[in-house]
């Protein structure tokens, strides 16, 4: 139980266009969804919390216009990447938490590079 | 910023060996604890959870231990095992917005490498 998928597993693009990485928890609804974005041998760094019918809550520092969230059902949360640049290469995570439950549980990441 | 660090980035262990990982917390205010483990490029995965109201629950080879006293929360992983190489984090659980549930903060994660 308490399975969350990510897709693309991995994409790349080039600098300008828009990527969009879905995340699914497959088998529990999730009222809220988490987006972490981590740099190589780095600790993970929340960039939005994502409650299902509402607008994501951005962490400080963290462009709104530039990484759409959308969290239209108990199981999808996307995450877009807007105009692409090569400084937002990195390694996306996202997390789901089940109604009324304090754990997370991940997805297996989305690598992206901008090239 | 994150109110969870790690006292050693590093760990090396022989297989069969018991591990102990590390963590220090400074919010007195948490109330839950999670310990994950993150294979190289792979999501954390929940290894196991501990509230403030206990101070030790064990899982299968593994133990989580916390001391409210000094803030600070550890893994203890028994008979460890080359499939036990990983990054460990801790993540601590604090409700600093008022929101329901809270969100976590991440310690810095040790490196455990298990030699054969």
């Amino acid at each position: 139980g308490a399975v969350v998928s990510q897709h693309p597993s991995r994409v790349i693009c080039k600098s300008g266009t828009s990527v969009k990485i879905e995340c699914r928890s497959l088998d529990f609804q999730a009222t809220t969804m988490f987006w972490y974005r981590q740099f190589p041998k780095k600790s993970l760094m929340l960039m939005a919390t994502s409650n299902e019918g509402s607008k994501a809550t951005y962490e400080q520092g963290v462009e709104k216009d530039k990484f759409l969230i959308n969290h239209a059902s108990l199981t999808l949360s996307t995450l877009t990447v807007t105009s692409a640049h090569p400084e937002d290469s990195s390694f996306y995570i996202c997390s789901a938490r089940a109604v009324g439950q304090e754990t997370q549980y991940f997805g297996p990441g989305t690598r992206l590079l901008v090239l | 910023g994150e109110s969870v660090g790690l006292h050693l980035p590093t760990l090396s262990v022989q297989e069969g060996d018991n591990s102990i990982i590390n963590c220090a917390y400074s919010n007195s205010a948490s109330d839950y604890f999670i310990w994950y483990k993150q294979e190289s490029g792979k999501g954390p995965q929940f290894i196991i959870d501990i509230r403030s109201n206990m101070d030790k629950r064990q899982g299968q080879r593994v133990t989580v231990l916390l001391n409210k006293t000094v803030k600070h929360l550890s893994l203890q992983i028994a008979a460890t095992q080359p499939g036990d190489s990983a990054v460990y984090f801790c993540a601590e659980n604090s409700d600093d917005r008022g929101s329901t549930l809270g969100r976590l903060y991440f310690g810095r994660g040790t490196q455990l490498t298990v030699w054969p």
